[in-house]
């Protein structure tokens, strides 16, 4: 079946301008996950949703930085003003959740490659 | 709040060796701990998790891991790599599998 995937696979934009990330994630999983993948790190936690609602936005780095999930499927990662330091490899991933809260594997898309000139 | 080092930036090895590759937590509460590789121009993909139960873990293409408690460790192990192997690595941990904090990652270069 279809895996998650992202769109664009490649983003170049200029300091200062606006870009929109989009995820589609799996068929029926509940929780949607944005990470930041500098060169050279691993995976950075942004942000998490359940369903349409983000359960914890503490790894957004700062106000220029949205995300949005309106019906519970597809999220868009918005980043206003871009910066330099904003490029990067922008990964999401979906799960199901069983009970007691615990989420199952997170599956991950291919990434965006986001480069801010 | 958990993190994850990764002793090793990058590990290379020869064919059919045996590779080790070390993962160290802090946390103050019980975790999970996750093994993930990500081949060359791929997304990352779960290679084995440990949530409770037995120490030793046995995941895909051969690896396994074992969860030692007392020296907060998580080292992925293979007997035998091959070429195929060539990849970079990275441990997790995560409270709950929603707040997964990932460690700098290794990258394993096999040679023949």
């Amino acid at each position: 079946g279809a895996g998650v995937s992202q769109t664009p696979s490649n983003k170049v934009t200029e300091k200062g301008k606006y870009v929109e990330l989009r995820c589609d994630p799996i068929s029926g999983h509940t929780a949607l996950y944005w990470y930041r993948q500098s060169l050279g790190q691993g995976p950075e936690f942004l942000i998490y949703f359940q369903g349409t609602g983000a359960a914890d936005d503490s790894g957004l780095p700062n106000d220029r930085f949205f995300a949005v999930r309106p019906e519970g499927s597809v999220s868009t990662l918005k980043i206003q003003r871009t910066e330099r330091g904003d490029s990067a490899v922008y990964l999401c991933a979906s799960s199901s959740t069983i009970s007691g809260g615990y989420h199952n594997e997170q599956f991950f898309g291919p990434g965006t490659r986001l480069t801010v000139l | 709040a958990q993190s994850v080092t990764q002793l090793d930036s990058q590990v290379p090895v020869f064919e059919e060796a045996p590779v080790e590759l070390r993962c160290n937590y802090s946390s103050s509460v019980s975790v999970y701990l996750f093994w993930y590789v990500q081949y060359p121009n791929q997304g990352l993909q779960l290679l084995l998790k440990y949530l409770s139960g037995s120490t030793l873990v046995k995941g895909i293409n051969g690896f396994e891991a074992e969860f030692n408690k007392s020296q907060t460790s998580f080292h992925l192990r293979k007997p035998s790599v091959h070429i195929s192997d060539t990849a970079e690595y990275f441990c997790a941990v995560s409270r709950d599998n929603n707040d997964m904090r990932f460690g700098a990652g290794t990258r394993l270069t096999v040679k023949p």
